[in-house]
């Protein structure tokens, strides 16, 4: 059974950076059917997708935060992570870790259980 | 970046109803639209994907439509745990937008 499960910080000084890790199990990273990506929820609000990484590391993110964004994978760990610089209240939000597959069209077919990161001095 | 519009923002129904969700596109996605659902506390589920298809293990109450910039959410007869909010997405053009969502609450 596939299962993702979001780690880091749960608060984040103002001007520093956001560092999340997502742990896979149940399925390697490296499998050419799936991406992996990263959705952001803040407190009562909607959700934003902030990007994703593919099978082979190609890296793509949402325009609105591209300047403060990396996401990165470790295959030997089955992992991929998140960082975030500058960060402010703005980016306040539970972070999801998710899968997309390419059976279901690049949807979010598996999501973590997302972790919440305030930002606050 | 594409904008998805749905509506409407609340829809108030009764269990055994059926309950219609919009979700339009500023322009085509063509058939590349998702839908989930979230419940309080939990993470988003996958229902529906490229516009139609049911994801695996979602009941047939549940059914998507629509094409190019207009898709509709239908439920057939809502039970007690569809009361949730629901959200698109397209994947027609990055980046992957969603729409601000649908709560579907008990009248």
């Amino acid at each position: 059974q596939v299962q993702l499960r979001e780690s880091g910080p749960g608060l984040v000084k103002p001007s520093e950076t956001l560092s999340l890790t997502c742990t896979v199990s149940g399925v390697s990273i490296t499998t050419d059917l799936y991406y992996w990506g990263w959705i952001r929820q803040p407190p009562g609000k909607g959700l934003e997708w902030v990007g994703s990484i593919t099978f082979s590391g190609k890296t793509f993110y949402n325009p609105s935060l591209k300047s403060r964004v990396t996401i990165s994978a470790d295959t030997s760990k089955n992992q991929f992570s998140l960082n975030l610089t500058s960060v402010t209240a703005a980016d306040t939000s539970l972070f999801f870790c998710a899968r997309h597959s390419r059976l279901t069209g690049t949807a979010l077919d598996n999501w973590g259980q997302g972790t919440l990161v305030t930002v606050s001095s | 970046e594409i904008v998805l519009t749905q509506s409407p923002g609340t829809l108030s129904l009764s269990p055994g109803e059926r309950a219609s969700l919009s979700c339009r596109a500023s322009q085509s996605v063509t058939t590349h639209v998702a839908w989930y659902q979230q419940r309080p506390g939990q993470a988003p589920r996958l229902l529906i994907y490229g516009a139609s298809n049911r994801a695996t293990g979602i009941p047939d109450r549940f059914r998507g439509s629509g094409s190019g910039t207009d898709f509709t959410l239908t439920i057939s007869r809502l039970e007690s745990e569809d009361f949730a909010m629901y959200y698109c997405q397209q994947f027609g053009t990055s980046p992957w937008t969603f729409g601000r969502g649908t709560k579907v609450e008990i009248k």
